[in-house]
């Protein structure tokens, strides 16, 4: 079946923009999270949606960042005013639940470059 | 708060020869443990995970094992193959939390 898919696949833009990222995850999956990958670094979390409410957003960086989920499937994350440093990969993953049992299946990524 | 440390790449090594990647953890909870792999224009997919102490995990020639006394969780494969090359991450999940963290990644080159 199909998997998580994220678009657009990359992503340039100025700095000051807004931006938005989409993510569709697998038909069925309830949970969703949202990671960045900086250059050099890990994953960092950012936020998990589980249905369409979000228990933990403590990895949002800034109030720059929000995101929202329509029912239980795509997701977009949005960037506000965006920095240089926002220039990442975003990766988004979905699960069939939140437990320790549950795999998270990883979409491609987003690569935003900010000029 | 949780943390993962693993040895930082490139690690290059020769086709048939055995490969380590080191792993070790700090978690405020009694943690899993998970090995994920990246291939080159994929996306990250799970290698492999263990959930308690001493479990062993293994998939397509990788096994790691759930170290408590040295928080550790190695990756080790004893014959890589050119096939292997990829960026390999270690990653934890505790009970009270949903998200994976993360270490940086280890990129590993086999070479024929």
């Amino acid at each position: 079946g199909a998997g998580v898919s994220q678009s657009p696949s990359n992503k340039v833009t100025e700095k000051g923009k807004d931006v938005e990222l989409r993510c569709d995850p697998i038909s069925g999956h309830t949970a969703l999270y949202w990671y960045r990958q900086r250059l050099g670094q890990g994953l960092e979390f950012l936020i998990y949606f589980q249905g369409n409410s979000a228990p933990d957003k403590s990895g949002l960086p800034s109030d720059r960042f929000s995101a929202e989920r329509t029912g239980e499937s795509v997701s977009t994350l949005t960037i506000q005013r965006t920095q240089q440093e926002d220039s990442a990969v975003y990766l988004c993953a979905s699960s069939p639940g939140q437990g320790f049992s549950y795999e998270q299946y990883f979409g491609p990524g987003t690569r935003l470059t900010v000029t | 708060g949780d943390s993962v440390t693993q040895m930082e790449g490139p690690v290059t090594l020769s086709e048939e020869a055995f490969l380590t990647i080191n792993c070790t953890y700090t978690a405020t909870g009694y943690p899993s443990l998970f090995w994920y792999v990246q291939y080159p224009g994929e996306g990250l997919q799970l290698l492999l995970k263990a959930t308690k102490a001493d479990d062993k995990g293994s998939n397509k020639g990788f096994e790691a094992t759930y170290r408590k006394e040295t928080t550790s969780f190695h990756l080790e494969k004893g014959s890589v193959q050119v096939s292997d090359s990829a960026v390999y991450f270690c990653a934890l999940k505790t009970g009270t939390a949903s998200k994976l963290t993360f270490g940086t990644g280890t990129r590993l080159q086999v070479t024929l």
